[in-house]
């Protein structure tokens, strides 16, 4: 299973867009790219999935170079709501294996 | 529909008790899969339950197992407790093993 990379945290102001990149180096090829984003003590909400070249949903972007060994969520104008933990998965859809890897995310702390 | 619905909330429990957490998915849902989040380890898989059956299992000690009802309700129970196993348990939902699931609030577990 392949295992992700992520900034640890970062900072925004309100307005601006957000890019948070993920490394998966090791992804195989039936891996899929999952996004999740996490509030205090409430389970993780699904933000957007792919698995090659760009997808966008009315909540982000998600960007997939051709080799597939990283991922950039990008979230545009951010507000003081998007102030949360975002989470990359990584894995294998036909298994259920790309449930099994949470990292440890990316704390987005965005300021007014 | 209603989300996936976890009881209790909040429990506190004795060291070297059991305990038993239920996990209530969404209509239709079939597959239901279990999580331990702790400020240390972050987001861990336990296991994902479809039509009754274990698919998938992560790396924690026997201690910690699960069922599936034939209603895809599912129950984790945790024997012999240990200080370490305070955290808050996340059951998700999704309608097959190879689709994006969605979350419960969870249960927070307190050993004392």
């Amino acid at each position: 299973l392949a295992k992700t990379t992520q900034p640890i945290s970062m900072d925004s102001y309100e307005g601006q867009e957000v890019n948070i990149t993920c490394s998966h180096n090791n992804i195989a090829t039936n891996d899929y790219i999952t996004w999740y984003q996490q509030f205090p003590s409430q389970g993780p909400r699904f933000i957007i999935q792919g698995y090659k070249t760009k997808v966008t949903n009315e909540v982000a972007s998600l960007f997939i170079p051709a080799d597939r060994k990283s991922s950039t969520l990008s979230l545009p104008r951010v507000s003081l709501s998007d102030t949360a933990v975002y989470y990359c998965l990584v894995g294998d859809m036909n298994t259920g294996g790309f449930k099994t890897i949470f990292g440890a995310g990316t704390r987005l702390f965005v300021k007014a | 529909k209603a989300g996936v619905t976890q009881t209790p909330r909040y429990l506190i429990k004795t060291r070297g008790q059991q305990v038993t957490l239920s996990c209530s998915p969404i209509s239709g849902h079939r597959s239901v899969s279990w999580y331990q989040q702790t400020p240390g380890q972050g987001l861990q898989f336990l296991f994902e339950y479809f039509s009754e059956t274990q698919r998938n299992k992560g790396n924690f000690p026997g201690r910690f197992s699960g069922r599936q009802f034939s209603n895809s309700r599912s129950e984790m129970n945790v024997s012999t407790l240990e200080l370490g196993d305070s955290a808050l348990y996340l059951c998700a939902s999704s309608f097959s093993i190879n689709y994006g699931y969605t979350f419960g609030s969870g249960t927070r577990l307190t050993v004392v």
